[in-house]
């Protein structure tokens, strides 16, 4: 079945530097949504992206999608406090059925 | 309502008990979604509904589980005979439309359940 894989699984960053996290999925998506779970809280939908190489901007976060629509990836630029989280990655199956990657945990040290 | 509601937050079980969650999802919303989260893991999906019909249970992982949405809003997760491999926060999430659709989905807080 499909597979939804995100790296790294850790990444620890100090305050202002920039870094990427991945997301790949063994099968081409229809769209991919992320999210961003707070520590102790519930994942809080952040985006979704729909087209073959699609770049969407929020503030200091990029998002963007592959040309076959087979992976993704999350820049988040001068790193904050704030940033502090896990970020998942989903895509639908085949059946519609969103499945996430394990996340990325981001540590941010000040 | 604002947005999901689920109760109780926590609930701590020992092996053997039957658990119920409700999950209130927002008003309006036809789909609902139950997923597991393992410590560490991403959510995994459970079960889906449409109003009340349960269009797909493909992801309840034993017959110890089952969900029902009787009058297509309020829902209720329930574990009969818990075990220890049960213990892990189940969340809810709804959304406007359906699966099939690029609808974004609202999570509630989960509910932790800890099996003793």
């Amino acid at each position: 079945g499909q597979q939804v894989m995100q790296i790294p699984q850790y990444q620890h960053v100090q305050e202002g530097e920039d870094f990427t996290t991945y997301c790949n999925s063994s099968t081409t998506l229809s769209n991919i949504q992320w999210y961003k779970q707070r520590p102790g809280g519930h994942p809080v939908f952040l985006i979704q992206l729909v087209k073959s190489g699609e770049v969407k901007k929020q503030k200091r976060l990029t998002f963007q999608f592959g040309e076959a629509k087979k992976n993704s990836s999350l820049h988040i630029t001068a790193t904050q406090t704030t940033d502090v989280g896990t970020y998942f990655c989903a895509g639908p199956d085949s059946w519609g059925k969103f499945q996430f990657g394990a996340g990325t945990q981001v540590v941010v040290t000040p | 309502g604002a947005g999901v509601s689920q109760s109780p937050r926590y609930k701590v079980a020992k092996r053997g008990q039957d658990v119920a969650l409700r999950c209130d999802p927002i008003s309006g919303h036809v789909s609902l979604f139950w997923y597991q989260q393992a410590l560490g893991q991403g959510p995994e999906f459970l079960t889906y509904f449409q109003n009340e019909a349960q269009l797909d249970k493909s992801g309840l992982p034993s017959d110890r589980f089952f969900a029902e949405r009787p009058e297509g809003s309020v829902s209720t997760l329930k574990i009969q005979r818990t075990q220890q491999e049960d213990s892990a926060v189940y969340l809810c999430a709804s959304s406007l439309v359906g699966v099939r659709s690029t609808d974004t989905q609202y999570f509630g807080p989960g509910t932790r359940l800890t099996v003793l």
